[in-house]
């Protein structure tokens, strides 16, 4: 099936610090989502993009829909303790029915 | 307010002993999803709901049953849950396939004893 390979899959950073992490497939695809999970609660939807080459800022947060359709990243500037957390990269897969996938998460850890 | 509540937050059940998890929404979403997430693993999806349409996934045990009998709610059933079953179980829903993403509850988390 489809895969999303999401890089690095752990960070530790000190805070203050820049983050970028990336997401990328070798199927095209039309949209990319980014969420953020924190400990023990369910996903939340940070950005979402809908076109290529597509650049979108969410406060600290900006993500880029790649080019090519088949990759995105999301930077996080002057991270800040509230950050922690796991973020993972989703799409909308076409097989029969629609359905959301995630790729393996990235997971934040901040120093103060 | 939340959009999607998701009860109980955390459920203890005793293996082999059926146990149901809910889902409501007030969002009026055609889509509604379960999904299964393991520690330190991504949400895998269950299955979900397009109206009244339910799209299982392949590789979910018959273990696990849902019902959606109305618009806003949802159910996870799980017929005999094993030790393996134990993990934290997500409610979604979209407005429609394909149009943005999709709003999640806060979990159930579930234990197995």
């Amino acid at each position: 099936g489809q895969q999303l390979n999401q890089s690095p899959q752990s960070m530790f950073i000190q805070e203050g610090e820049d983050v970028s992490m990336n997401c990328t497939s070798s199927s095209i695809f039309n949209t990319w989502l980014w969420y953020k999970q924190d400990p023990g609660e369910g996903p939340v939807l940070l950005i979402a993009l809908y076109k290529a080459g597509e650049l979108t800022s969410n406060g600290r947060l900006t993500a880029q829909f790649g080019i090519t359709r088949k990759d995105s990243f999301l930077n996080i500037s002057a991270s800040i303790p509230s950050d922690v957390g796991i973020y993972f990269c989703a799409q909308i897969i076409i097989q029969g029915a629609q359905k959301l996938v995630f790729g393996q998460g990235t997971r934040l850890t901040i120093n103060p | 307010d939340a959009m999607v509540i998701q009860n109980p937050r955390y459920q203890v059940t005793q293996f082999g002993k059926p146990v149901t998890l809910s889902c409501s929404q007030t969002l009026n979403h055609n889509v509604m999803y379960w999904y299964q997430q393991k520690s330190s693993q991504a949400p895998k999806l269950l299955f979900h709901y397009y109206d009244k349409d339910f799209n299982n996934e392949a590789d979910t045990p018959d273990n696990f049953q849902s019902r959606r009998p109305n618009t806003s709610f949802c159910f996870l059933d799980i017929r005999s849950p094993g030790l393996g079953d134990a993990a934290m179980y997500l409610c979604a829903t979209s407005r429609d396939l394909g149009q943005g993403g999709a709003f999640f509850g806060q979990g159930t988390r579930l234990t197995v004893v």
